[in-house]
C-alpha cells in the first residue's frame, strides 16, 4: 500500500478556498486515492475518490496529475463547519483502510 | 436508513474486566469493519468480517481481542482482560459489497481504562 504525505495542518478563512496536497511517490497502478472527513468525536465520512485528471461532486474536487504521485484536495469557499482532520487514503479498493495522522484543517471566521 | 450504530457510546471499564464493543451495520450491508483510534492518531484497521466470517484479522492484537458478526445480531468486538492501553476510540464501519474503498462509520466507543 502506497504511503501518503500531507501536511499536519491547515488555516483558512470562510469563504475561502482550501487546497490540501497529498504525496504518494510510490502509487501503484492499481492503486486508488480517496479522501475522508473526520469531525471531532465522530467517525469518518467519505469524500471524495477518484484514478486520474479531475473529479468533483457537491463537497469537493480532486485533482490528480498525469504522474499521479500526488492528488489535491480542493474545498470551495469553506465553513466553519468546514473544520476537520482530512485524510488522503491510497491503495486499491481493498478491505482495509490505511489512514495517516491527516491534515487538521481550521477555519477562522 | 439509519446509519452505522455503535453502543456504548463511551464505556468505562477497570483494569481487568472485558469490554463489548456492539455494532450494527447500515440495512443492507454484510460487511463489517473495527478500526481503533489513539489520541491525535488517524485510525489503525483491526478486523474485516462478513456475516459469520472473518476474512482479514490483521490488525487485531494477537491475544485478548476477538470480534464475531454472528448471522444475527450485531457484530462484536471483544476485549478481555483490559489494559490502560487499550483506551481509545473503537470506530465501525460497513460496507454493502467488497470492492470500494467507500465504507460508512459509526459514531465510535470511546472506552476508558481505569
Amino acid at each position: 500500500l502506497a504511503k501518503t504525505t500531507q501536511p499536519i495542518s491547515m488555516d483558512s478563512y470562510e469563504g475561502q478556498e482550501v487546497n490540501i496536497t497529498c504525496s504518494h511517490n510510490n502509487i501503484a497502478t492499481n492503486d486508488y486515492i480517496t479522501w475522508y472527513q473526520q469531525f471531532p468525536s465522530q467517525g469518518p465520512r467519505f469524500i471524495i475518490q477518484g484514478y486520474k485528471t479531475k473529479v468533483t461532486n457537491e463537497v469537493a474536487s480532486l485533482f490528480i496529475p498525469a504522474d499521479r504521485k500526488s492528488s489535491t484536495l480542493s474545498l470551495p469557499r469553506v465553513s466553519l463547519s468546514d473544520t476537520a482532520v482530512y485524510y488522503c487514503l491510497v491503495g486499491a479498493n481493498t478491505d482495509k483502510l490505511i489512514f495517516g495522522t491527516g491534515t487538521r484543517l481550521q477555519v477562522f471566521p | 436508513n439509519a446509519g452505522v450504530m455503535q453502543n456504548p457510546r463511551h464505556l468505562v471499564r477497570r483494569r481487568g474486566q472485558e469490554a463489548r464493543l456492539r455494532c450494527s451495520p447500515m440495512k443492507g450491508h454484510s460487511h463489517v469493519y473495527w478500526y481503533r483510534q489513539l489520541p491525535e492518531e488517524g485510525l489503525k484497521f483491526m478486523v474485516y468480517l462478513q456475516k459469520e466470517n472473518i476474512i482479514d484479522e490483521s490488525g487485531m492484537p494477537k491475544e485478548r481481542f476477538s470480534a464475531e458478526f454472528p448471522k444475527e445480531g450485531p457484530s462484536i468486538l471483544r476485549i478481555q482482560q483490559v489494559v490502560r492501553g487499550d483506551s481509545a476510540a473503537y470506530f465501525c464501519a460497513s460496507s454493502p459489497s467488497r470492492d470500494g474503498y467507500e465504507q460508512y462509520f459509526g459514531p465510535g466507543t470511546r472506552l476508558t481504562v481505569t
